[in-house]
């Protein structure tokens, strides 16, 4: 089965720190990987996917996430927090349902607060 | 614009009673999805749709029912089965099921 890992529930940097959000997966074979991010009582926005080809991926809003498949990793990294990146990140992997289609699991998601 | 409504923003429900989420999409994606957040757990899967009047049980159906009559709605009912409903609803579609777009959820409290 396949499942995803957030290891910090909060994280707290300083505006215009770098940042780094870590995610661990578990998949039998080669995941789509996938970063979304959430402000409150909002919905889910998507952040960068990794599907195959090259490991280090770019987003939206300065973001990236490297995938590592010695370590299982997904971690997502930004040079230079800004206010407005304070929200509620999820790591998600993706794979087959029985069926047919395909299935996304997330983690906990990582709580990020900026400090001014 | 293309994207996913859900309605309405804020439902309260008495005990027993049975309510309805509704989620339309004009993408034009064949596959959506219901989820239940909670805090602290992330979204789980409540049930899903890859086709029209097809549609499968999540890892938490249970007192939860839907429909897929068209391709671009999938109304979500939280039956009064359902023993704890209080949760944020997000509904989601896809054109493959892997990158899913999310509408702005409902958030359903009961009195």
């Amino acid at each position: 089965a396949q499942s995803v890992t957030q290891p910090d529930i909060h994280i707290t940097v300083s505006e215009g720190a770098s940042l780094e959000l870590r995610c661990n997966y578990s998949y039998g074979a080669t995941p789509y990987l996938f970063w979304y991010v959430q402000s409150p009582g909002q919905g889910l926005q998507l952040l960068l996917k990794y599907f195959s080809g090259d490991t280090l991926v770019q987003g939206i809003k300065g973001f990236e996430a490297e995938f590592k498949r010695s370590q299982s990793s997904f971690n997502l990294r930004k040079p230079s927090v800004h206010w407005s990146d304070a929200a509620e990140y999820f790591c998600a992997v993706g794979g087959g349902l029985t069926g047919g289609g395909n299935k996304l699991t997330f983690g906990t998601g990582t709580q990020l607060k900026v400090e001014l | 614009d293309g994207g996913i409504t859900q309605s309405p923003k804020y439902l309260f429900r008495k005990e027993g009673q049975n309510v309805t989420l509704s989620c339309e999409q004009n993408l034009n994606h064949d596959a959506m999805y219901w989820y239940r957040q909670d805090p602290g757990q992330g979204l789980r899967l409540i049930y899903y749709s890859q086709i029209v009047n097809d549609f499968q049980k999540g890892d938490i159906a249970e007192g939860y029912s839907v429909s897929r009559e068209k391709k671009e709605s999938f109304p979500l009912t939280v039956t009064s089965a359902q023993k704890n409903p209080t949760a944020f609803y997000l509904c989601a579609s896809s054109e493959t099921g892997l990158e899913q777009f999310f509408g702005p959820g409902t958030r359903l409290t009961v009195l």
